[in-house]
């Protein structure tokens, strides 16, 4: 059974890098079918897409976040990572890792973070 | 701006009910939808993929069809635990999707 799981610091201050892992364990993360993405949602608000990547590094993020998202993958190591620069408090929110079918639907999700960022 | 507009935002409905859920892009593009359900404290789960395609495990009592650019997500005969915020997501390309701004269903 496929499972994602985010890891990452709770809390991050105001103007730093937010940084977050999704280890993906029961498939393997250079899967020609899928890409991997992330997804974020503020504290009582809808779902924002952040970005996605393949395994083979190729990214696609969201344009309205585009200048401050790094998305990457580690597939020896079966995860992919994201970087969230410059963040202000309007960043809080769950962030959660998902597995997205070919440019589809996320089939897969993790259970979400929540980063507050805060001083 | 690609936005999609769901309707109602929230719905109080009883067990047994028949619900309907509406979905509609700011523009007309040819794109896939698909619907999950979020319940509190979760992630999202898909619920329906390609409009109106089933997925394993999910309850025959969610359905999902399209006309023209309007998408909707029925909920038959709605039980206790269907209460749950649902999200309509169309992606366009690799770079252009979009989420609904979700609707709570209440089960009174």
């Amino acid at each position: 059974q496929l499972q994602l799981q985010e890891s990452g610091p709770g809390l991050v201050k105001p103007s730093e890098t937010l940084s977050l892992t999704c280890i993906v364990s029961g498939d393997s993360i250079s899967s020609s079918t899928y890409y991997w993405g992330w997804i974020r949602q503020a504290p009582g608000k809808g779902l924002e897409w952040i970005g996605s990547i393949y395994y083979s590094g190729s990214t696609y993020n969201n344009p309205s976040l585009k200048s401050r998202v790094t998305i990457s993958v580690d597939t020896s190591k079966n995860r992919f990572s994201l970087k969230l620069s410059s963040v202000t408090a309007a960043d809080t929110a769950v962030y959660y890792c998902a597995r997205r079918f070919k440019w589809d639907y996320f089939d897969y999700w993790g259970q979400g973070t929540l980063v507050t960022v805060s001083s | 701006e690609f936005v999609l507009t769901q309707s109602p935002d929230f719905q109080s409905v009883t067990p047994k009910e028949n619900v309907t859920i509406t979905c509609r892009a700011s523009q007309h593009i040819d794109g896939d939808l698909h619907w999950y359900q979020q319940k509190p404290g979760q992630s999202p789960k898909l619920l329906i993929k390609y409009a109106s395609q089933s997925i394993s495990g999910v309850p025959s009592r969610f359905s999902g069809s399209r006309s023209g650019t309007d998408f909707t997500l029925t909920i038959n005969s709605l039980e206790a635990e269907d209460a749950a915020t649902y999200y309509c997501h169309q992606t366009i390309s690799l770079l252009l999707m979009a989420f609904g701004q979700g609707t709570k269903l209440e089960i009174k």
